[in-house]
Order: C-alpha cells, then structure tokens, then sequence
C-alpha cells in the first residue's frame, strides 16, 4: 500500500545550521506531497507542497521538491532558527478523495 | 471563531465512562477526519466523513463511535473509555478538489484514568 517514510530523529542543531529532513514514498500513479509542521501544543499546519513532478514547495525557508524519479521530497532549510524547533511531518495524496498518508514525523530541536 | 475549533482541549476520565470529543469548522468543509497521536506511532486516523451523514473507518476505530448529522460538526465518542485511549486527538477538515489543504484542530489531551 501507499506509505511514506521520513528520518525520526530526534534531530538537535545549532541555531543558522542547515536542515534536511528526508522524506520518500511509496504510491502508485502522481500523487501530491506535503510537509506539515506541528509546533510544541499545537495542531499541524501545512508548511508546503507541491503537486506534480520538479515542482518546489517553499514557505518560510524551508524548500522540498518534489523528485519523482527517486520518490522523494526532502525539506531543506539553509539557517535555522530556535522558532523552528517542532514536528515536521511528510505526507502524500493521491487524489483529492483520498486520505492524506502521514510519515512519522520528525522533532527538530535548534539550540541556540 | 473561524476555523476548526475541539472541544473540550484536556479531559480526564474514568475507566468504563463515555466521552466525546467535540469538533467544529466553519468553512462548510466536505471532509472531516479524527487522527489520534501517540508517542512511537505518529497520527493514525480513526474515523473520517467525505459529507454529512457519510462516515468510514480508518485505521484504528474500534473502540470509537462517529456522527455527522450536520456539515461543520463531527464529533467523536469514546463509549467506554480505556487506558490505551490516553492520547492526543486532532480534529482536521479539508475542501473538496485539487490539492486541497488539510487544517487541524488545536487537539484535545484525553488521560483515562
């Protein structure tokens, strides 16, 4: 079945690091891909997405494309913040009557 | 309030007594979903409603009970709370076509006690 995988972590850096965060997928046909995050005692927010093959998402400083070729959507951030320290989750789609497939997430942590 | 409101946000309850959680949007959303989240497990989806008076199950339902009589509400109802129902569970809705994005409750923190 459609799944997606995503590093655990936790992942603990120093404030202006750069972050990537892998993410790949297993589906059949072109389905959308998201990044959510969730930060400490809130619900997620959609962070990016993109919906179609070489697409970037971006918001925020944060970056993933959308690699059909090796099934993939990593997020990248070049500096990051203490503010970004959360919960970022991978997701797919495949149509817009179907669920949404969430990784497990992975807690960032940023020290300053 | 706009958006997608829960319901109690912390509850605490017995072994053996019925709860339910609330959830509310105000964008007349066709589809609405309950996710629980756990520590080692992520979200795992329990129930979810393409309409209203239109429900399914998701991955973890048992244990759990659902209505949809109107389009902004859909509550869920834990008919005999378990200890292995202490979690924390989101309230998301999301539009009908295209990419659309899905919004999530703030959470509500259930302890069985």
């Amino acid at each position: 079945g459609d799944s997606v995988t995503q590093m655990e972590g936790p992942v603990t850096l120093s404030e202006e690091a750069f972050l990537t965060i892998n993410c790949t997928y297993t589906a059949t046909g072109y389905p959308s891909l998201f990044w959510y995050v969730q930060y400490p005692g809130e619900g997620l927010q959609l962070l990016l997405k993109a919906t179609k093959a070489d697409d970037k998402g971006s918001n925020k400083g944060f970056e993933a494309t959308y690699r059909k070729e090796t099934t993939s959507f990593h997020l990248e951030k070049g500096s990051v913040q203490v503010s970004d320290s959360a919960v970022y989750f991978c997701a797919l789609r495949k149509t817009s009557y179907d669920k949404v497939i969430f990784g497990p997430g992975t807690s960032l942590s940023v020290i300053p | 309030d706009a958006g997608i409101t829960q319901s109690p946000r912390y509850k605490i309850t017995e072994t053996g007594r019925q709860v339910t959680l609330m959830c509310h949007q105000t964008w007349s959303h066709s589809y609405m979903f309950w996710y629980r989240q756990d520590l080692g497990h992520g979200l795992r989806l329990i129930y979810y409603s393409a309409a209203a008076d239109i429900t399914d199950k998701g991955e973890v339902p048992d244990g759990y009970v659902v209505s949809r009589s109107k389009t902004e509400n859909f509550p869920l109802t834990l008919e005999s709370a378990t200890r292995s129902q202490t979690s924390v569970y989101f309230c998301a809705s999301r539009g009908q076509g295209g990419p659309s994005e899905q919004y999530f409750g703030p959470g509500t923190r259930l302890t069985v006690t």
